[in-house]
């Protein structure tokens, strides 16, 4: 079974900030990978979705990238703001999600 | 358009009582999954189908889980003689499937929230 590996569980930062959220499998045989958020009490919203020919995706402030070599991804989010406060998912064609980086950005 | 759906949005039910959890995948979607969140805890893949066929039943914790998908749309997940750790926030999610069955960009209904008392 492969294992995802999202680190880090916990992140605050103050608003304005810059900041890389981390997703790594052990089997680098990745398809796509696909980032959620999801807020507490809600479902799941996609925000990027990297296919296995692409190597980033952008929207907005964020940049997904993936290196398949290495099976890991990363999501890059600019200029932090407290509506960026969620709980950010990784999965792959896998269909394993990680645990999560629980995101807080304070005011 | 019209998303994902999930019916009923929560249900409680007795210990030992079945439940049947429904979910209308997107129009034209061919893959389907099956999540669940347990309280604190993450996403727990279930069950996948493309199409009717099931080829990866890999999650399903016990033989008291079980799901169905008819016409290559809407989909049931069936638990049997359920126990309170089945309490949990059971997803859906349905995508386009590619050539080499490679799927994609997964869209999420909104979840039923199951309590077993």
């Amino acid at each position: 079974k492969q294992e995802v590996t999202q680190i880090p569980a916990a992140l605050s930062v103050p608003e304005g900030e810059n900041l890389v959220l981390n997703c790594s499998f052990t089997d680098s045989a990745i398809y796509n990978l696909q980032w959620f958020r999801q807020d507490p009490g809600k479902g799941l919203t996609s925000l990027l979705l990297i296919q296995s020919s692409q190597r980033e995706q952008t929207s907005g402030r964020l940049n997904a990238s993936l290196d398949k070599s290495s099976g890991r991804s990363t999501l890059y989010i600019a200029a932090s703001q407290p509506g960026d406060s969620a709980t950010y998912l990784c999965v792959n064609n896998d269909m394993r999600f990680g645990a999560g980086t629980r995101l807080t950005v304070k005011p | 358009g019209a998303g994902v759906s999930q019916s009923p949005s929560n249900k409680v039910t007795e210990k030992g009582k079945d439940v049947e959890l429904r979910c209308d995948p997107i129009s034209g979607h061919t893959a389907l999954y099956w999540y669940r969140q347990s309280l604190g805890q993450g996403l727990e893949f279930l069950i996948y189908f493309q199409g009717n066929s099931a080829p990866d039943k890999s999650g399903l914790p016990s033989d008291r889980f079980s799901a169905e998908r008819t016409g290559g749309s809407v989909s049931t997940l069936t638990i049997q003689r359920t126990q309170q750790e089945d309490s949990a926030v059971y997803l859906c999610a349905s995508s386009l499937v590619g050539g080499g069955g490679k799927s994609y960009e997964q869209y999420f209904g909104p979840g039923t929230r199951l309590t077993v008392t």
